[in-house]
């Protein structure tokens, strides 16, 4: 069974650009869930997506934004870059609608975002 | 201030012994705690996954505790294999926030031939 994929593995933007990661789940899963993880720092929560919805969203500008396709597959835009979004972004997939919370989450191998 | 705090940061092991890693919590309300393994420049597995009701649980040569009245958690390495090198990370659920998850900032675990 193919894992949870990512692309691209790295991104190098300037300052002011846009990005877009990229993230497909497990078959068969429907919730999508990014994560930041800056240098040195432990795994931010950014956004979760379920059945094409946003459901939650942590503790980030409204510059990040993403969405879900019907295909469950999903995609993460960060609007005018900066520095400090330079970071590894992972994506993870689960099964179901309980958010989370008693369901096991499957991380990708990430995208690492440089902002020059 | 982070809402799930690891110790220590780092730690140096000989291969063949026993390590314990600290996780000290104050999300609430608290819905499950988990321990993952994160391998450099990969996405973190999860060893193993404990509600407010489990004290301990594990995964071959991994072994949690869960204090839920004290807000601790454990995770200990028995027999510790040049494998085990990696960034292990407690991360906390929210019962009242589906979707999210507070993550620690890890400790990094370097095994030694």
């Amino acid at each position: 069974e193919a894992g949870v994929t990512q692309s691209p593995t790295h991104l190098i933007k300037t300052r002011g650009q846009q990005a877009t990661l990229r993230c497909s789940p497990i078959s068969g899963h429907t919730s999508v869930y990014w994560y930041q993880q800056a240098l040195g720092l432990g795994l931010q929560f950014l956004l979760w997506y379920d059945e094409g919805e946003e459901r939650n969203r942590g503790n980030f500008p409204p510059r990040f934004s993403g969405r879900q396709f019907p295909n469950y597959s999903s995609e993460l835009n960060v609007n005018a870059l900066e520095l400090e979004d330079s970071a590894l972004y992972l994506c993870a997939s689960s099964y179901g609608t309980s958010g989370g919370a008693f369901v096991e989450q499957f991380f990708g191998p990430g995208t690492r975002l440089t902002v020059l | 201030k982070n809402q799930v705090e690891q110790s220590p940061q780092s730690l140096i092991i000989l291969e063949g012994k026993n390590c314990t890693l600290q996780c000290n919590y104050t999300v609430s309300p608290f819905s499950n705690l988990r321990w993952y393994k994160q391998d450099t420049g990969r996405g973190p597995v999860s060893l193993t996954i404990m509600t407010f009701s489990e004290n301990t649980k594990s995964n071959g040569r991994y072994t949690a505790t869960l204090d839920a009245d004290t807000k601790q958690s454990s995770l200990h390495i028995t027999a510790s294999q040049l494998s085990d090198s990696a960034s292990y990370i407690c991360v906390v659920s929210y019962s009242n926030s589906w979707g999210k998850l507070q993550f620690g900032a890890g400790t990094q675990v370097v095994v030694t031939p």
